[in-house]
């Protein structure tokens, strides 16, 4: 059974401060992607992952994927206010069916 | 394209009452997900359908759930009798799905906020 861990759970920073949020995943799967949800609203996309050593970067948010070490990370740089937020990463299981498997999320708190 | 549409966006009942969640993908998309968000349980899929074929209902909590997509524009998710429990967030998504490539980017509604009484 895939499982999927986020780390941390909880994240309060400051603003200007750089941070990592990491998710491992336990099987093999060479597709992750990254979602973002506002209090009250519901899951925005992100970043999409398709191989290993893929890295993306939008804004102050970069996201990168390691498929050997089942890893990966989305670094915050210089966080402000508006990036807080919970972060969900999902593993695609692979195959033919098209499920994903969601970790779950980092409540992220930016504070002035 | 308007995205994934949801309704009712907000659906308050009381407990024994039946009530039907709709969800309408986005146009071309060939896989659909029902999930359901709580405070205690996070994000948990319920069901999910592959050409309006459901490939994988194990998420779904008990007998009182059942969902159907009878074509590829229109799902519905219904909970009857409700119970307390069952307040939460529903939400739908939407994606393509590639044999080989593997699926796309699921696309989420904005949800329906149930409370039961």
């Amino acid at each position: 059974e895939l499982k999927v861990e986020q780390n941390p759970l909880f994240l309060s920073m400051q603003e200007g401060k750089n941070y990592t949020i990491y998710c491992n995943y336990s099987t093999t799967s060479d597709r992750l992607y990254w979602y973002r949800q506002d209090p009250g609203k519901s899951l925005e996309s992100l970043f999409v992952l398709l191989s290993n050593g893929a890295v993306k970067q939008e804004g102050r948010l970069m996201a990168s994927l390691d498929t050997k070490a089942r890893l990966s990370t989305l670094h915050i740089t210089a966080a402000v206010h508006d990036l807080s937020a919970t972060y969900f990463c999902a593993v695609d299981i692979g195959g033919s069916q098209g499920n994903l498997i969601f970790g779950k999320g980092t409540k992220l708190s930016v504070k002035p | 394209d308007a995205g994934v549409i949801q309704s009712p966006r907000h659906e308050v009942t009381e407990m024994g009452q039946e009530v039907t969640l709709r969800c309408k993908p986005i146009s071309g998309h060939n896989s659909l997900f029902w999930y359901r968000q709580t405070m205690m349980r996070g994000l948990e899929l319920l069901i999910y359908f592959n050409n309006n074929v459901p490939i994988d209902d194990s998420g779904m909590p008990e007998d009182r759930f059942s969902a159907k997509m009878p074509n590829a524009s229109f799902s519905t998710l219904k909970i009857q009798p409700s119970e307390p429990r069952d307040s939460a967030v529903y939400f739908c998504a939407s994606s393509l799905l590639l044999v080989r490539e593997g699926t796309d980017t699921q696309y989420f509604g904005p949800g329906t906020r149930l409370t039961v009484l």
